[in-house]
């Protein structure tokens, strides 16, 4: 079946620019999880939603990071006025209950200029 | 959740198993032991998980210690395929909670 896709999966942007970054969950899973991976290191965690509710937002690292997910489905990750330390991958992942393991999108490589 | 420490890289022989240790001294008794494992260029790939028992899939086998202390995935038979970065991580199995990587362990698989 379909996996968790995630577009576009490269973004170059210019210091400043806005981005947004789409998440399409696995059908039905009502877990969405969003995570930033810098070169080099281990995925962190970003922020959690359940259905339409975001239900933790401690890893985002600014007021510039902004998600959404307006109808439990597909999910939004915006980053207002990138920076450099803004660069690397995001990644989307979905699990559903009975809590389940989570299956993970192919990531969106950030470049910012 | 509790941290977990694995080494920085492993070299295995394609054919032969491969061994991936992971301590987690400081795990509480109902987080469980995941393992996913990430190829390059990809996102990570769930592998297995377990609480007590030792655990087995298609891709891999789970040997937790009866301490709980520590743990070792198991690869049968390596293929070049294989060669990614494996983490381990502990955590609790519930709804929303969000899985804490560590460095994980670089494993080569050569010819």
């Amino acid at each position: 079946g379909a996996g968790v896709s995630q577009s576009p999966r490269y973004k170059v942007a210019k210091r400043g620019q806005d981005v947004a970054l789409r998440c399409d969950p696995i059908s039905g899973h009502v877990s969405l999880f969003w995570y930033q991976q810098a070169l080099g290191q281990g995925p962190e965690f970003l922020t959690y939603f359940q259905n339409e509710a975001q239900l933790d937002k401690s890893g985002l690292p600014s007021d510039r990071f902004f998600a959404e997910r307006p109808e439990g489905s597909v999910s939004t990750l915006k980053i207002q006025r990138t920076q450099q330390e803004d660069s690397a991958v995001y990644l989307c992942a979905s699990s559903s209950p009975p809590p389940d393991t989570q299956y993970f999108g192919p990531g969106t490589r950030l470049t910012v200029l | 959740d509790a941290k977990t420490t694995q080494p920085p890289s492993m070299d295995c022989a394609e054919g032969r198993a491969a061994n991936l240790p992971c301590n987690h001294s400081t795990i509480s008794g109902n987080e469980y032991v995941y393992w996913y494992r990430q190829i390059h260029s990809q996102g990570p790939q769930y592998i297995i998980h377990g609480l007590k028992n030792n655990e087995t899939n298609e891709m891999a086998s789970l040997i937790i210690t009866e301490d709980r202390k520590s743990s070792t995935l198991i690869l049968p038979h390596a293929t070049l395929r294989d060669t990614a970065v494996y983490y381990c991580i502990v955590g609790y199995n519930n709804a929303g909670n969000m899985l804490t990587f560590g460095g994980g362990t670089r494993l080569m698989v050569k010819p």
